[in-house]
């Protein structure tokens, strides 16, 4: 049973243009969501996260939008640059309890 | 600062062989966790520890992976005997308290394991 979904194994995009990675959800108990960035043969780096009390929350270039009526959430990164391909994971917790992560989305930013 | 050590990188081994990875978190981090990466997916906790305590091992298979720290500080996950299906990168994280935000959790570059 998937709680975190990324539908969209690969999303390409041109430079500058905006990115929009999506993220679904099942559990309703989840109060926080994150999403993590991970380059080849590197660990996942922390991007940005939102709290269930919240609908949006920003820094530079990335911002994340919650629907928790639709339990989705969106990753936007304007302008979109090259830098930014990498794979990138949802996540999702409540309390104490382990991270659930999504199957993750591959960004590429086309020059 | 330095980050989250992993040792070795890559392995590659034979069903049925044992293997054993090897983590070093960010000083004075008391929260480790040791997380499975299977190719596709995203990763899954498989243990966490308090120091030198397991807090959580819900999803750890154990009858094959065992896990210490017993000096609350490096750790190491074993498997033994391996399967094909353990094939995924092991990643392990660290962060300053079991309380902390999620967002604190640094993650080190994890150890691909082949098992053919």
């Amino acid at each position: 049973d998937q709680q975190v979904k990324q539908n969209s194994p690969s999303l390409s995009v041109q430079e500058g243009r905006i990115s929009i990675l999506n993220c679904d959800y099942t559990n309703s108990m989840f109060d926080y969501f994150l999403w993590y960035k991970k380059y080849p043969a590197e660990g996942p780096t922390f991007l940005i996260s939102i709290s269930s009390i919240k609908d949006k929350n920003e820094d530079g270039r990335f911002t994340v939008f919650l629907n928790k009526s639709a339990k989705h959430l969106s990753l936007h990164i304007v302008p979109s640059q090259p830098g930014d391909s990498a794979v990138y994971f949802c996540a999702a917790g409540s309390g104490n309890t382990p991270l659930v992560f999504g199957k993750g989305t591959r960004l590429s930013v086309i020059a | 600062e330095a980050g989250v050590a992993q040792s070795p990188r890559y392995k590659i081994i034979e069903k049925r062989q044992s293997v054993a990875f090897w983590c070093n978190p960010i000083s004075g981090h008391a929260t480790l966790y040791w997380y499975q990466q299977i190719l596709g997916q995203g990763p899954k906790l498989l243990i966490q520890f308090q120091n030198n305590g397991v807090v959580d091992d819900s999803q750890l298979p154990k009858d094959r992976f065992s896990a210490e720290r017993l000096k609350g500080v490096d750790s190491t996950l074993k498997i033994q005997p391996a399967k094909l299906e353990d094939s995924a990168v092991y990643l392990c994280a660290s962060s300053l308290s079991m309380g902390a935000a999620p967002n604190e959790q640094f993650f080190g570059p994890g150890t691909r394991l082949t098992v053919l």
